[in-house]
């Protein structure tokens, strides 16, 4: 079974609207940690926010949230006032408590247009 | 903000080869990692370390990758004998401690193409 999912291969979005990136993912250890990274066409994977499998509240980071649903096993990235330089590849990652690697979904590709 | 930095951004070699990629990890991170991504799939765990031993590593590590740190600055990640299957984006990262909280700052990649 995959333990990330990302369902959406492609999203557009108009510039200034919102858009969710969905992620769902699977594991049976309660100590847990959920990844967004953004990947633009030069190639580079920039950290963009963080949630704890314990946290109580949903992480922010300027203009990205991410939608923690535990018991529903998802992690949605929320992009508010979307622009251009938002346009980029996103994957989702998990690392289960005891181990070091990330584990990657297949990402989505965000489109932003004027 | 510190960065991981990564040399050479595009590296091209004939299959057979050795190659050495490099890594400048965040000053203050103890972890470091490797992962590859094959163009257009999946971004893949390779290996992790910490206090100069591996301490993790995926199946796809095998005996033709080594790890190494010569110097306090630089990890680097060794191929030998490379195929035509290991062309792609290799990334370093780093972390300030280990678990499951603590976010890897990747570097920007190094292209790797066999030829």
């Amino acid at each position: 079974a995959q333990k990330i999912t990302q369902t959406q291969p492609g999203m557009f979005v108009q510039e200034k609207e919102a858009v969710t990136l969905d992620c769902t993912y699977d594991t049976s250890d309660p100590s847990y940690g959920l990844f967004w990274y953004k990947q633009p066409s030069s190639g580079e994977m920039i950290f963009l926010i963080y949630q704890g499998s314990y946290d109580q509240q949903n992480a922010t980071e300027g203009r990205y949230s991410l939608n923690f649903q535990k018991a529903r096993k998802s992690a949605n990235l929320v992009i508010s006032a979307s622009q251009l330089g938002d346009s980029a590849m996103y994957f989702c990652a998990m690392r289960e408590g005891g181990t070091d690697k990330l584990i990657f979904g297949t990402g989505t590709r965000l489109q932003v247009f004027p | 903000e510190p960065e991981v930095t990564q040399t050479p951004s595009h590296q091209v070699t004939q299959m057979g080869q050795e190659v050495i990629l490099r890594c400048v990890p965040i000053s203050n991170h103890l972890y470091f990692y490797w992962y590859r991504q094959i163009l257009g799939q999946k971004v893949e765990f390779l290996v992790s370390f910490y206090n100069n031993e591996i301490s993790e590593k995926s199946e796809i590590f095998d005996d033709q990758f080594s790890v190494e740190r010569p110097d306090g600055s630089n990890f680097t990640l060794k191929i030998r004998s490379t195929k035509l299957e290991d062309s792609a984006m290799y990334f370093c990262a780093s972390s300030e401690n280990r678990g499951s909280n603590q976010p890897q700052h990747f570097g920007d990649g190094t292209r790797l193409s066999i030829l």
